[in-house]
């Protein structure tokens, strides 16, 4: 089955630790995104990268970064120096030229204690 | 810049009643419209996409409209069910990278 698989679903961190979180997609799309959801609010976009090797900062990019080696992955690395790390991060991803419609995997809860 | 706007936050239905979920946004420059469903703790799931050129597109008892020239779209739930109760957000691009997200409508379909 196509999609795309988060992991891990919740994650625990200490503060001062950078924590990885992954993103895999089946999907064969070009472009995937990071966002971040906090209750009450809509979702708000981290990064995103429409190509292999190249990514591009959203709205809240402060304290997060990521990479794209390869087409199916796009782990979000949360730092340090992010101040308010506790929310739900939701991996999506899209094929640019087509409809433009967004997949979404199940979503990591990450929590800073 | 998009806004996105869903009206009402929160409704509470009995079962089998017919409801209307809103949403509004700021650019109507828009190529398409996506309507999503999140169940408590887990990710989005797309209910339906309309693309710019479309009025409408229906999905068993969901149908969406889209009305570019007054910024709004409609999600119809026709004869709800318990299990249909969940947050509807709705998403409009922005920039041709970013889809823009209304906070959501809490639906509760009561028994």
């Amino acid at each position: 089955d196509g999609g795309i698989t988060q992991s891990p679903k919740y994650l625990f961190r200490k503060e001062g630790q950078n924590v990885t979180l992954s993103c895999e997609q089946n999907l064969n799309h070009d472009a995937m995104y990071w966002y971040r959801q906090d209750p009450g609010q809509g979702l708000r976009l981290i990064y995103y990268s429409q190509i292999v090797n190249d990514f591009q900062k959203g709205d809240i990019a402060e304290g997060y970064s990521v990479s794209r080696e390869k087409k199916e992955s796009f782990p979000l690395t949360v730092t340090s120096a992010q101040k308010n790390p506790t929310a739900f991060y939701l991996c999506a991803s899209s094929i640019p030229s087509g409809t433009g419609e967004l997949f979404f995997g199940e979503g990591s809860r990450l929590t800073v204690l | 810049k998009q806004e996105v706007t869903q009206i009402p936050a929160a409704l509470s239905v009995p079962e089998g009643e017919n409801l209307v979920l809103n949403c509004s946004f700021t650019d109507s420059a828009i190529y398409n419209l996506q309507w999503f469903r999140q169940d408590p703790g887990k990710g989005l799931t797309s209910l339906l996409l309309i693309q710019s050129s479309q009025r409408e597109q229906t999905s068993g008892r969901l149908n969406a409209s889209l009305d570019k020239s007054s910024g709004r779209s409609t999600l119809y739930i026709a004869a709800s069910q318990p299990g249909d109760s969940a947050t509807y957000l709705c998403a409009a691009p922005y920039n041709n990278n970013d889809m823009r997200f209304g906070a959501g409508t809490r639906l509760t379909v009561k028994p």
